[in-house]
């Protein structure tokens, strides 16, 4: 099956400085490639998307590239503040028994933004 | 409505008792998600109703008995549960039923405590 796997494991960063987390995946079948950023005591936020035929996306201070060659995909937060701060988790959505998808997630990153 | 809501948002169980978690959306999602999120973890699939059916479960101990009795909910029956089993439960739901590019959104979870 789908392996994601997500680096680093803890990232603090001072407010206004960029924080980048990575994620690599095993199946090159897998073609969607979500982030959700899950605060304290919530269930996950979805923040932003990528499909496998885009190579870079951007909302706002948040940006997603991809590299399907490589099986990397990686996050970008801009100019950090500290509601930033909460563990996100990265996915990749693969094919299973059928024609069934289902989301393979990592293991998810805690990002503090210091003030 | 945009949301995916859960009930009830806390519960304790001794191991002989039954319960029901809740959960519904009313944004005409015709796939709805159960996940298992232990602390420090990302969420972990339990099952998939795809248009009412049951499309994945992901070899869960019968001692959970999903139902979908419609399109907009989505019950978890527990019985015989063991301390282990103690976590926070996710629903979600997506726009279309299980395929690549299929944004997930979920509720707040229902955290259990079994006793």
């Amino acid at each position: 099956g789908e392996n994601v796997e997500q680096h680093p494991s803890t990232l603090s960063v001072q407010e206004g400085d960029s924080a980048v987390i990575k994620c690599t995946y095993s199946d090159s079948a897998s073609n969607y490639f979500p982030w959700y950023k899950q605060e304290l005591g919530k269930g996950p936020q979805l923040i932003i998307d990528i499909r496998s035929n885009v190579g870079e996306k951007k909302d706002q201070r948040i940006a997603v590239t991809l590299n399907k060659t490589a099986k990397h995909f990686s996050l970008h937060i801009t100019e950090t503040q500290p509601e930033d701060s909460a563990v996100y988790f990265c996915a990749a959505s693969t094919p299973g028994r059928g024609s069934n998808y289902k989301l393979t997630f990592g293991k998810g990153t805690l990002l503090t933004v210091n003030p | 409505d945009t949301e995916v809501t859960q009930t009830p948002k806390h519960l304790v169980m001794g191991m002989t008792n039954k319960k029901s978690l809740k959960c519904e959306q009313h944004m005409g999602h015709r796939a709805m998600y159960w996940y298992k999120q232990k602390a420090k973890k990302p969420p972990e699939l339990m099952f998939v109703y795809s248009y009412e059916k049951l499309s994945i479960n992901e070899s869960v101990p019968s001692r959970f008995s999903p139902e979908c009795p419609n399109s907009s909910l989505l019950n978890l029956h527990l019985h015989a549960l063991q301390p282990e089993d103690s976590a926070l439960y996710l629903c979600a739901s997506s726009r279309l039923g299980l395929v690549p590019s299929n944004e997930q959104f979920f509720g707040p979870g229902t955290r259990l405590t079994v006793l």
